[in-house]
């Protein structure tokens, strides 16, 4: 079975900072896609970031980087220069080989302060 | 660029009643999935077409089902509801590839229909 764990609920950064958000993932599968998708309070589901298991190279697009650890099984965000509408919630999603649902985790809250 | 479309937005319903979810996928995208998210919770996978057939099924109740029709736009039907039904219901789309690995398959979602139950 599949399983993403986000163990940060709630997290504080301040404006023009860089902040990291962790997830660790477990899959038999041996090969997967690791996402990162950003709710804000209007609800819309924004994908970010995209890590496939085989890529050799961590995953960077713009202020969004993936720090991809294959053997610790982890694939934290890592956001640079915070800006005040990053404040949403944060989920980690992972698709595997088997099947190409998503599988979310619990989220991380962000709250970045001026 | 266009977005996956939903309709409706916000749809207010009473117990028993039923609701009917439209789904209008990315232009080309090949591949719908529905998820539900409650109130507080992560989004729940409940079933994916591929080419107008089912593809995977998840946590979809038996008052729930699910049709891709030839211009790949996707409907959920929702009968008896339930007071706990109430959520936001996404649709997302992807360009499937499940014949190899090229493709990265990301699901990009639409803006939600938020499902009231009364």
């Amino acid at each position: 079975a599949q399983k993403i764990t986000q163990t940060q609920p709630g997290m504080f950064v301040q404006e023009k900072e860089a902040v990291t958000l962790d997830c660790t993932y477990d899959t038999s599968d041996p090969s997967y896609g690791l996402f990162w998708y950003k709710q804000p309070s209007s609800g819309e589901m924004i994908f970010l970031i995209y890590q496939g298991s085989y890529d050799q190279q961590n995953a960077t697009e713009g202020r969004y980087s993936l720090n991809f650890q294959k053997a610790r099984k982890s694939a934290n965000l890592v956001i640079s220069a915070s800006q005040l509408g990053d404040s949403a919630m944060y989920f980690c999603a992972m698709r595997g080989d088997s099947s190409y649902k998503l599988i979310f985790g619990s989220g991380t809250r962000l709250l970045v302060r001026p | 660029a266009a977005g996956v479309i939903q309709s409706p937005r916000h749809l207010i319903k009473e117990k028993r009643e039923t609701a009917t979810l439209k789904c209008y996928p990315i232009p080309r995208h090949d591949t719908v999935y529905w998820y539900q998210q409650g109130p507080g919770q992560d989004p729940q996978f409940l079933i994916s077409f591929y080419e107008k057939m089912q593809s995977d099924k998840g946590s979809i109740p038996d008052r729930f089902s699910a049709q891709q029709f030839s211009d790949y736009h996707s409907e959920l039907n929702m009968s008896s509801l339930e007071l706990g039904d109430s959520a936001l219901y996404f649709c997302a789309s992807s360009l499937g590839n499940f014949e190899g690995r090229g493709s990265t398959d990301t699901q990009y979602f639409g803006p939600g229909t938020r499902l009231t139950v009364l």
